[in-house]
């Protein structure tokens, strides 16, 4: 089966532009999950979907950051503007829901943002 | 979600067996213990999780102490490819599942 798939992977900005990540679900994830990665720590919850619902945003920076998951597949994440301290990698993970495996999280390889 | 300690750092030998503790004192009585790894530049993996009673899979043992306040995962024969960063995180599950990750433990493994 295909993994979570995110795009771009790499992506550099200055500070005060704006920028989009977006991410796929392994097919059939009704919950999408969205990390902040800093350098030398472990990841943080940003926001949580289920389907096209947000379950937990509770750690979104709601002045800068947006997301959506418009048709309950894929997922935007938006940053606009960046500031110096949003470089980071962003993490996109998936879940199965109602099913004896939704306590597994699948995560993709991740968009690792510079802002200069 | 149950805070989650852990050692900054560990070593160990190929082939030989690795014990990777984790204390989770305010665990409640309906959280689970879930282990995932972070190989360099990858997203976090699953690796294992439980309960109350020990549990293995094809990756690795999960022994969870008596009182549930500690747990450690078994990796029986470590290899280069085990090298990673290994976090512990406890939480209640359910239909609001996340995962609160802490640094973690970053695991070499010399050859």
């Amino acid at each position: 089966e295909a993994g979570v798939a995110q795009s771009p992977r790499y992506k550099i900005i200055e500070k005060r532009q704006s920028v989009a990540f977006w991410c796929n679900p392994i097919s059939g994830h009704a919950t999408l999950y969205w990390y902040q990665q800093i350098l030398g720590q472990g990841p943080k919850l940003l926001i949580q979907f289920q389907n096209n619902g947000v379950v937990d945003d509770s750690q979104l920076p709601k002045d800068r950051f947006s997301a959506e998951r418009l048709k309950g597949v894929d997922s935007t994440l938006k940053i606009q503007p960046a500031k110096l301290e949003d470089s980071a990698v962003y993490l996109c993970a998936s879940s199965s829901f109602g099913t004896p495996r939704s306590y597994e999280q699948y995560f993709g390889p991740g968009t690792r943002l510079t802002v200069t | 979600d149950a805070k989650t300690t852990q050692p900054n750092s560990m070593e160990s030998n190929e082939e030989e067996p690795v014990h990777l503790p984790c204390n989770h004192s305010t665990i409640s009585g309906t959280d689970y213990i879930h282990w995932y790894r972070q190989l360099p530049s990858q997203g976090p993996e699953y690796v294992i999780h439980g309960l109350t009673s020990n549990v293995n899979n094809r990756m690795a043992s999960l022994a969870i102490a008596e009182d549930r306040k500690s747990s450690t995962l078994i990796l029986h024969r470590a290899t280069l490819r085990d090298a990673a960063v290994y976090y512990c995180t406890v939480n209640s599950g359910g239909s609001n599942y996340k995962l609160t990750f802490g640094k973690g433990t970053l695991l070499t493994v010399n050859p």
